[in-house]
């Protein structure tokens, strides 16, 4: 099955850094999705990419998806503590009936 | 805006009985979603529903059944629960399969 690379698997930064992370695969992907899940709570969708190149923005959150369509980044300026929590990406291919495959997840603390 | 709503939020078992966990979404959504969450582990898809009517099999199947009972309601079910399904489980929703899910916040169950 298809393989999802996250890194890192952790981050401690100081209020008001950049953050960046990454997912790659060991296979193409049509989509990739970035969520983010705060405790207690399930995944909520941050940023959908559909085209390889694109890069969308959400407020502070940047991501790209990757030229050769196996990698997809996810960059977040001036954290804040309200950024805390873990994230995931995701990504689906048509031949696999459009079902998301998740890495095993960044988990972020920012440090006030 | 309730989304998607999953009971109960907690349950413990003993090895050997049998649960159902209930998911209902209200936002008109074909597709459904049961993942499993193991701790510093993302998502592994347990059984999905592209349409009402139509189940498949996902990543972990083993162990569990599922039923689309209508186009809202989606459940999960674990005919002899054992320890290895300690975890807490998601469902989801999208609009149609292959489109970003939303998700419920999770039932914790724990096997004792």
């Amino acid at each position: 099955g298809q393989q999802l690379n996250q890194s890192p698997q952790s981050m401690f930064i100081q209020e008001g850094e950049d953050v960046s992370m990454n997912c790659t695969s060991s296979s193409i992907f049509n989509t990739w999705l970035w969520y983010k899940q705060d405790p207690g709570e399930g995944p909520v969708l941050l940023i959908a990419l559909y085209k390889a190149g694109e890069l969308t923005s959400n407020g502070r959150l940047t991501a790209q998806f990757g030229t050769t369509r196996k990698d997809s980044f996810l960059n977040i300026s001036a954290s804040i503590p309200s950024d805390v929590g873990i994230y995931f990406c995701a990504g689906q291919y048509f031949t696999n009936a459009g079902k998301s495959t998740f890495g095993d997840g960044t988990t972020l603390t920012v440090k006030p | 805006n309730a989304g998607v709503t999953q009971t109960p939020k907690f349950q413990v078992l003993k090895t050997g009985q049998s649960m159902t966990l209930q998911c209902a979404q209200d936002m008109n959504h074909n597709s459904m979603y049961w993942y499993r969450q193991d701790p510093g582990m993302g998502l592994r898809l347990i059984y999905y529903s592209a349409s009402e009517g139509t189940t498949d099999k996902g990543e972990v199947p083993n162990g569990y059944n599922v039923s689309r009972l209508n186009k809202r309601e989606f459940s999960l079910r674990l005919e002899s629960a054992a320890p290895s399904q300690t975890s807490v489980y998601f469902c989801a929703s999208s609009r149609v399969i292959g489109q970003p899910q939303h998700f419920g916040d999770g039932t914790r169950l724990s096997i004792l």
